[in-house]
């Protein structure tokens, strides 16, 4: 089965610092995508950052990068210059495709950032 | 704009009462899918709907079912809910079945008297 672990369920930061979530998954597939989702209290899900297994290269996106570490099976959110905007929960997200051919996208629990002004 | 809305925000339900969830989007997204999320734990994928294909998740209880009448509404209903059935149901789409973005509503928060 497909796994995603967030082993950190809350995090602090003080703000325009920088905060790394970490995220591991478990899969024996060569052909996936990752996702960081923002949820605000009370508000919807949004799109972070995605990367595609078979690049190498690491997303950015403005203040948000992510570590890919494909061998480690490892993909940390790193979120500099932290803002009181983004104190949110966080989930790592991990999608591979079906025997039906859709990609099954599979949530962690997710790690709810604090930001102390 | 654009969006994924989802009716109502709060739902409270009796025990065994049926209930019905409903979601609707304008970005005519094929791809619907419901998830159950409780507290500290993660999004749960019950089923999602690519056009009329309908797609059940393998542990997803016979008590949910889902109906999309079209491409902008699908419904949620839980046909004798349980309290262990109190949750965050959360309604997303994405525009294809690939790896693409999904976009989220806001949620329906459900109680079980």
């Amino acid at each position: 089965a497909q796994t995603v672990t967030q082993s950190q369920p809350e995090m602090s930061v003080q703000e325009a610092e920088t905060v790394t979530l970490s995220c591991t998954y478990d899969t024996s597939e060569s052909d996936y995508y990752l996702f960081w989702y923002k949820q605000p209290p009370s508000r919807q899900m949004i799109l972070v950052i995605r990367q595609e297994a078979y690049k190498q290269q690491n997303a950015t996106e403005n203040r948000f990068s992510v570590n890919f570490q494909k061998a480690a099976k490892s993909f940390s959110l790193k979120i500099s210059d932290s803002q009181l905007g983004d104190a949110a929960m966080y989930f790592c997200a991990y999608r591979f495709p079906s025997s039906g051919g859709s990609y099954i996208p599979t949530f962690g629990r997710g790690t709810s950032l604090i930001v102390h002004p | 704009d654009a969006m994924v809305i989802q009716n109502p925000r709060y739902q409270v339900t009796q025990f065994g009462k049926p209930v019905t969830l409903s979601c609707s989007q304008t970005l005519n997204h094929n791809v619907m899918y419901w998830y159950q999320q409780k507290s500290s734990q993660a999004p749960k994928l019950l089923f999602h709907y690519y056009d009329k294909d309908f797609n059940n998740e393998a542990d997803t209880p016979d008590n949910f079912q889902s109906r999309r009448p079209n491409t902008s509404f699908c419904f949620l209903d839980i046909r004798s809910p349980g309290l262990g059935d109190a949750a965050m149901y959360l309604c997303a789409t994405s525009r294809d079945q690939g790896p693409e973005t999904q976009y989220f509503g806001p949620g329906t928060r459900l109680l079980v008297l």
